[in-house]
């Protein structure tokens, strides 16, 4: 089925480890973003893809880097894991402005 | 700044009943989309309904409608006949001009709706 897709779906991380959050959609989308959810804080943009070869930072990038060599793939890296980055993380693609976004299933990391 | 609120934390309905979320924002922007989204306990997000500013007629998808108060910056979502299914996390979100050709979208925190059987 054509969508976003999120891998892993939950990860246990300790302080100081570094890791990579996959994003893949097979939707020709060429907006792609990173948002994470906390408690009571709703969804807070992380980075942001209006390209391939295009990235930019969001509300909350500290601690994160991103990169989009293709259309299809946009993943996230922790350089860092702190016990602050303890969240639901979403990828979500879209069209065009006007468009909602497509979301993946999420990753839910725990940083220890 | 653009910002979302939904000021309902939690909500319930009987089945079969009808429900209405809040939401407001608030912007300076004449021309924006607004968005409700659902987040059942799967964690996926489904897009649920899109309103244009510009336009004045409500939108409306199923059994999910909109009423659309563009001067009180208000957008509030219908659930008519409510289902077991719609038991989620439903987000109001804004969809925001950066001023450099590109828009960011803003969550409010969401409302948890409970449908009592």
């Amino acid at each position: 089925n054509a969508g976003v897709t999120q891998t892993p779906k939950f990860q246990v991380l300790k302080t100081g480890q570094s890791m990579t959050l996959q994003c893949a959609q097979d939707m020709n989308h060429e907006y792609m973003s990173w948002y994470r959810q906390d408690p009571g804080m709703g969804l807070r943009l992380i980075h942001y893809s209006v390209g391939a070869g295009i990235t930019d930072q969001g509300e909350v990038p500290n601690g994160y880097n991103v990169s989009r060599s293709t259309t299809e793939d946009f993943p996230l890296r922790l350089l860092s894991a702190a016990p602050s980055q303890t969240s639901v993380y979403f990828c979500a693609s879209r069209m065009t402005d006007n468009y909602g976004y497509t979301f993946g299933s999420g990753t839910r990391l725990t940083v220890v | 700044a653009q910002t979302v609120t939904q000021s309902q934390p939690e909500m319930s309905v009987q089945e079969a009943e009808t429900v209405t979320l809040s939401c407001t924002y608030d912007t300076s922007e004449s021309d924006y989309y607004l968005f409700w989204y659902k987040q059942p306990p799967s964690r996926q997000m489904i897009l649920v309904i899109r309103q244009e500013a510009y336009k004045q007629q409500n939108a409306t998808e199923n059994r999910f409608s909109v009423n659309f108060q563009k001067a009180a910056k208000s957008f509030s979502l219908k659930i008519s006949d409510s289902q077991l299914g719609d038991a989620a996390m439903y987000f109001c979100a804004y969809r925001r001009n950066t001023g450099s050709g590109t828009y960011k979208y803003i969550f409010g925190t969401g409302t948890r709706l409970k449908v009592l059987a």
